[in-house]
């Protein structure tokens, strides 16, 4: 069964740093892309960033290109998102996401995890 | 960016009643449309993928149909556990992925 765990979220304020991680399990983590994607309260989802399954390759919205950073430890199953220079606007439920790859392409998230409430204010 | 339209809002209907959702894309995504169900605190749940095929462990009661810019999700005959938020979003070009802003289904 896949499971993904996010942790990390709290209350900060503007200007400050946090560190979200995703701990993954019941699937060969290294094999897949995986995503963050956030929804701010009372509002829809938006794609934050992705990285592929060897760890090359992150992509980044462009709303927090330049202040997020998003990694992986394959050897730890865990996917991160480092976030720097937080707005009033980052704050939202971060959900982290497998995602549906096959032959060698990514397509849309399949497995979702439960999500941590990121919260920017002073 | 690929904006994705949802329509309506929110849709009122009775338990066992059909609903129709509606999703249109500001371009072409050709049949790279995935639908997700949420329900308050939950994260979203994959329904629909490649815009008419149900993930695993949907009943038959959803479907998708549609390709390139218009999109529809139809539930057959609603249950009680199916009111809750709606999302279409677009995987056209991985991963640079858009999502509508969501129909809720209401009980009426």
């Amino acid at each position: 069964e896949v499971q993904l765990l996010e942790s990390g979220g709290g209350l900060v304020q503007p200007g400050g740093s946090l560190r979200l991680s995703c701990a993954a399990s019941g699937f060969t983590f290294s094999s897949y892309a995986m995503s963050w994607v956030r929804q701010a309260p009372g509002k829809g989802l938006e794609w934050v960033s992705a990285i592929s399954g060897s760890g090359g390759s992150p992509y980044y919205a462009d709303s927090v290109k330049g202040r997020f950073t998003i990694s992986r430890d394959n050897s730890k199953n865990t996917l991160y998102l480092q976030m720097n220079s937080l707005r009033a606007e980052d704050t939202a439920v971060y959900y982290c996401a497998k995602d549906y790859c096959s032959g060698g392409i990514c397509y849309f998230p399949d497995y979702w995890g439960q999500g941590t409430l990121v919260t920017v204010s002073s | 960016e690929i904006v994705m339209t949802q329509s309506p809002a929110t849709l009122s209907v009775s338990p066992g009643e059909r609903a129709t959702l509606s999703c249109r894309a500001g371009q072409s995504v050709s049949n790279n449309l995935a639908w997700y169900q949420q329900k308050p605190g939950h994260a979203p749940r994959l329904l629909i993928y490649g815009a008419s095929t149900r993930a695993t462990g949907i009943p038959a009661r959803f479907s998708g149909s549609g390709s390139g810019t218009e999109f529809t999700l139809t539930i057959s005959s609603l249950q009680s556990e199916d009111f809750a938020v709606y999302y279409c979003q677009q995987y056209n070009n991985w991963p640079l992925w858009t999502f509508g802003q969501g129909t809720k289904v209401e009980i009426k």
